[in-house]
């Protein structure tokens, strides 16, 4: 079945640790993204890509890096710059702008 | 200013009964879209439905419509006949503009959770 698939569904980053957030779509999508969840929060959009070797900073970039080398992958990596990296992180993806965002299964990051 | 508010941190409501959630958004772009996410506490975002802001009519999908009022700026959800797997985060957001990058973005609401009581 086309989804999106997200891994691991648990992390945990020690101090000044650089840790890689995997996420991988087989439905064939021009656009992906990445959103951030607090407790209590809505989502909130840390970066995205419309199509192959492009992307854009969303709202809260900073802290956090993205690479986009095949229309399938779209891989996050939390960097120690980012001081409160505890948080859930849902990865989408969708066709064109009026279709909705089909998201994966999160991951949940904290700190050790 | 917040684009999208969700007044209602909270919601209850008995089953087989129906439920509106409120949303109201902001913006000064005559084309965007309105969409609403249901997010259960295993915290997957199910898509539920989608209004564009030229459609003339509600969408509905199943159980699901959604109230439509341009003028006021809102896009509540209502469900109908409430099951007890209804119970979940439920967020309102907004794609703005047509056009270019940035409408590929969507901005969420901070969410309301219902609660579906037996």
């Amino acid at each position: 079945d086309g989804g999106i698939t997200q891994s691991p569904k648990y992390l945990f980053r020690k101090e000044g640790q650089n840790v890689t957030l995997s996420c991988e779509q087989n439905l064939n999508h021009d656009a992906m993204y990445w959103y951030r969840q607090d407790p209590g929060q809505g989502l909130r959009l840390i970066y995205y890509s419309q199509i192959v070797n492009d992307f854009q900073k969303g709202d809260i970039a900073e802290g956090y890096s993205v690479s986009r080398e095949k229309k399938e992958s779209f891989p996050l990596t939390v960097t120690s710059a980012q001081k409160n990296p505890t948080a859930f992180y849902l990865c989408a993806s969708s066709q064109w702008v009026d279709q909705p965002q089909h998201f994966g299964d999160g991951t949940r990051l904290s700190i050790l | 200013a917040q684009k999208i508010t969700q007044t209602q941190p909270g919601m209850f409501v008995q089953e087989k009964e129906a439920v509106t959630l409120d949303c109201t958004y902001d913006t000064s772009d005559q084309s965007y879209g309105l969409f609403w996410y249901k997010q259960p506490s295993s915290g997957e975002m199910i898509f539920l439905i989608y209004q564009g802001s030229y459609d003339e009519q509600n969408a509905t999908e199943g159980r699901y419509s959604l109230n439509f009022q341009k003028a006021r700026k809102s896009a509540n959800l209502v469900i109908s006949a409430s099951q007890l797997g209804d119970s979940a985060m439920y967020f309102c957001a907004m794609r703005e503009g047509f056009g270019g990058g940035s409408n590929y973005k969507l901005t969420f609401g901070k969410g309301t959770l219902l609660t579906v009581n037996p």
